[in-house]
């Protein structure tokens, strides 16, 4: 069964700091890749998906995430990160022919300071 | 972009009762709808799969009987938590799509259930 890894549970970050968020998957096959947003008090938000062609994704907000397969990674970037980002952030994975199920990560919870 | 409701937001029961969760897809239809089970500061787990016109597939470990799933039509899915016990007291999140390989799911507000 395919899982997957974040390896940072708490982030902090002064607001125009740099932002990468680690994800690691584990399958051999195919997968499509995603990271949520959950705002506090709010529900999940589709940041950026991979499903297949250029491995850069750019998503809202500022948002970018890079899939390298060698790597079994698709980390999360911003380059200046504001205090409205604070949130949890969740990278998730479904396998082709797998019904669309969703495996998500720990999450990893970030906090901006002014 | 997609919009999915979920009803209540909240609930407290007292253990032994069933309570009923609903979720709907607003202004889209979904072919597949799932429900995920959210401990606090804990990712969330998906219980089953909810298919419209069939039975639900269960996640392993997850009581088919006491989380009972009904998708009547394609914006609607029902879980019903029979018996509710304290341990079943958890955030409950469903989330809906429209189906195929490159499908994109778009999650509710989630359920807050609290069994006393």
């Amino acid at each position: 069964a395919q899982s997957v890894s974040q390896h940072n549970h708490h982030v902090i970050l002064s607001e125009a700091a740099s932002l990468e968020l680690g994800c690691n998957y584990s399958y051999g096959g195919t997968v499509n890749l995603f990271w949520y947003v959950q705002y506090p008090g709010q529900h999940l938000q589709l940041l950026l998906k991979y499903f297949s062609g250029d491995p850069l994704v750019k998503g809202i907000k500022g948002f970018e995430a890079e899939f390298i397969k060698s790597k079994f990674s698709f980390n999360l970037r911003k380059p200046s990160v504001q205090w409205s980002d604070t949130a949890e952030y969740f990278c998730a994975v479904t396998i082709t022919g797998g019904g669309n199920k969703l495996t998500f990560g720990t999450g990893t919870q970030l906090k901006v300071e002014l | 972009g997609a919009v999915v409701s979920q009803h209540p937001s909240r609930v407290i029961c007292k253990s032994g009762t069933s309570v009923k969760i609903e979720c709907r897809s607003l202004d889209f239809q979904a072919t597949t709808m799932f429900w995920y089970r959210q401990f606090p500061k804990q990712s969330l787990m998906l219980m089953a799969t909810s298919n419209e016109g069939s039975k639900a597939t269960y996640e392993q470990g997850v009581e088919k009987d006491k989380f009972l799933i009904n998708h009547a039509s394609l914006t609607l899915s029902t879980l019903t938590v029979t018996s509710a016990h304290p341990e079943d007291s958890s955030f409950y999140i469903c989330s809906a799509g429209t189906g195929g390989g490159t499908d994109t799911q778009y999650f509710g507000p989630g359920t807050r259930l609290t069994v006393l």
